[in-house]
């Protein structure tokens, strides 16, 4: 069965340094997104990426972060100067559109920021 | 503003018993969609059940049934005949159907134990 791969599972970082998360979505879907989960509380939606662009994105996206779909595959979420509050999990989720709205999950990237 | 509620940040159920999670969301769109998401201690959020705001009949998935009341603003999640492997944190969302973003907004969540 398809499904959302993402890596590293662990990335560890020092503070002010950049990190790319990378997420390949399931091959026929059209709709990607960036979630993230600080330890112990809810998931919270970052961006939404359609046709090439980004659709939507809430206030925690702010200019330290940035998408790319740099190829037919892979889609990535990079942080340019991470900060300690960027430490949490962060999920890539794809959806197929056309009427489907199921959005499936990666099983997400711990990013720990010292 | 859209919102979800979970009210319930834990349950505990016996082994083979059905179970009742509560959903309570907020919005003004017309069309919305709700979801319900399992996330196990590994981490990972499995996606269970989607219910659309004109559909008819309330979603059904295997032993996962959505209650879904449009009056009332709930969706909540019963699973039947409780397993140990149903040990997880549930979470509830919603995504405005009308935006193509499709964005979900999530829940606190509900940790749910099951007793043997």
């Amino acid at each position: 069965e398809p499904e959302v791969t993402q890596t590293p599972s662990h990335q560890v970082t020092q503070m002010g340094q950049e990190v790319i998360l990378r997420c390949v979505p399931i091959s026929n879907h059209l709709y990607f997104y960036w979630y993230r989960q600080i330890l112990g509380q809810k998931v919270e939606f970052l961006v939404s990426f359609y046709n090439n662009e980004i659709s939507e994105k809430s206030e925690i996206f702010d200019d330290q972060f940035s998408v790319e779909r740099p190829d037919g595959s892979n889609f990535t979420l990079k942080i340019r100067s991470t900060k300690l509050e960027d430490s949490a999990m962060y999920f890539c989720a794809s959806r197929m559109g056309g009427g489907s709205y199921e959005q499936y999950f990666g099983p997400g990237t711990r990013l720990t920021v010292t | 503003a859209q919102k979800i509620t979970q009210t319930q940040p834990g349950m505990f159920v016996q082994e083979k018993e059905a179970v009742t999670l509560d959903c309570t969301y907020d919005t003004s769109d017309p069309s919305y969609g709700l979801f319900w998401y399992k996330q196990p201690s590994s981490g990972e959020m499995i996606f269970l059940i989607y219910q659309g705001s004109y559909d008819q009949q309330n979603a059904t998935e295997g032993r996962y049934s959505l209650n879904f009341q449009k009056a009332r603003k709930s969706a909540n999640l019963v699973i039947s005949a409780s397993q140990l492997g149903d040990s997880a944190m549930y979470f509830c969302a919603m995504s405005p159907q009308g935006n193509q973003g499709g964005k979900l907004i999530f829940g606190q969540g509900t940790e749910l134990s099951v007793k043997p």
